[in-house]
């Protein structure tokens, strides 16, 4: 049964620390998404990659935020350093190159004290 | 700006009362509408995408229909098991979906 993996799926730190989440996405889906899930917001879509690539990270904060692939079974969403507003559960989801639709992993949650 | 409001942003029902959630959205250049289901703790999971005016899916106790300018989940006669967060999305040309706020459902026995 394939599926999204995220690590860790719950992280909870102090204001100014580095964290570093954690994608493997389904085995040959080329495409990867991240959003940030908060009551307020829903589903925001922070960047995707294709084929590694970074297409859009319109949505991310630029200064604190950096996304990337070091190869196709790994992609790690980063903040440095985290805020407390950062504080929300952060999805990862893979699309496959004929894929209809996005597969969704089970999420971190992001706790900055 | 594509934007994606669904409606009502809660809904109580009693096992067997039917209902319908909306999704209304602007988009230029609709290449599919989607709708997923989100459990407590758990990331989305994909219900249905409809692509064009017209179009109807079901599935068990749901059914999505698709007009120019918004979408309908219709619950027939719902189970508890039905309770969820219901989220509808969009992708215009790009592959990025973007997702309204969600209907939290509520079914009680």
């Amino acid at each position: 049964d394939a599926r999204v993996t995220q690590t860790p799926r719950h992280k909870v730190t102090e204001m100014g620390q580095e964290v570093t989440m954690r994608c493997q996405p389904i085995l040959g889906h080329n495409t990867v998404f991240w959003y940030r899930q908060t009551m307020m917001q829903g589903l925001e879509l922070l960047a995707y990659f294709r084929n590694r690539a970074p297409l859009d990270d319109s949505g991310m904060p630029k200064d604190r935020f950096s996304a990337e692939m070091p190869d196709a079974t790994l992609a790690t969403l980063k903040i440095q350093p985290s805020e407390p507003r950062d504080s929300a559960v952060y999805f990862c989801a893979s699309l496959g190159t004929s894929g209809a639709y996005l597969f969704f992993g089970p999420g971190t949650r992001l706790t900055v004290l | 700006e594509d934007q994606v409001t669904q409606s009502p942003e809660a809904l109580r029902l009693q096992e067997g009362e039917s209902s319908s959630l909306n999704c209304s959205y602007t988009v230029s250049g609709l290449r599919g509408l989607f709708w997923y289901r989100q459990d407590p703790g758990k990331g989305p999971e994909f219900l249905f995408t409809l692509y064009s005016a017209g179009e109807e899916k079901e599935k068990e106790r749901l059914k999505a229909t698709l007009t120019k300018k918004e979408s309908f989940l219709h619950i027939t006669a719902p189970k508890p098991e039905d309770s969820a967060t219901y989220l509808c999305a969009v992708q215009a040309m790009t592959d990025k979906l973007i997702f309204g706020t969600g209907t939290r459902l509520q079914v009680f026995p």
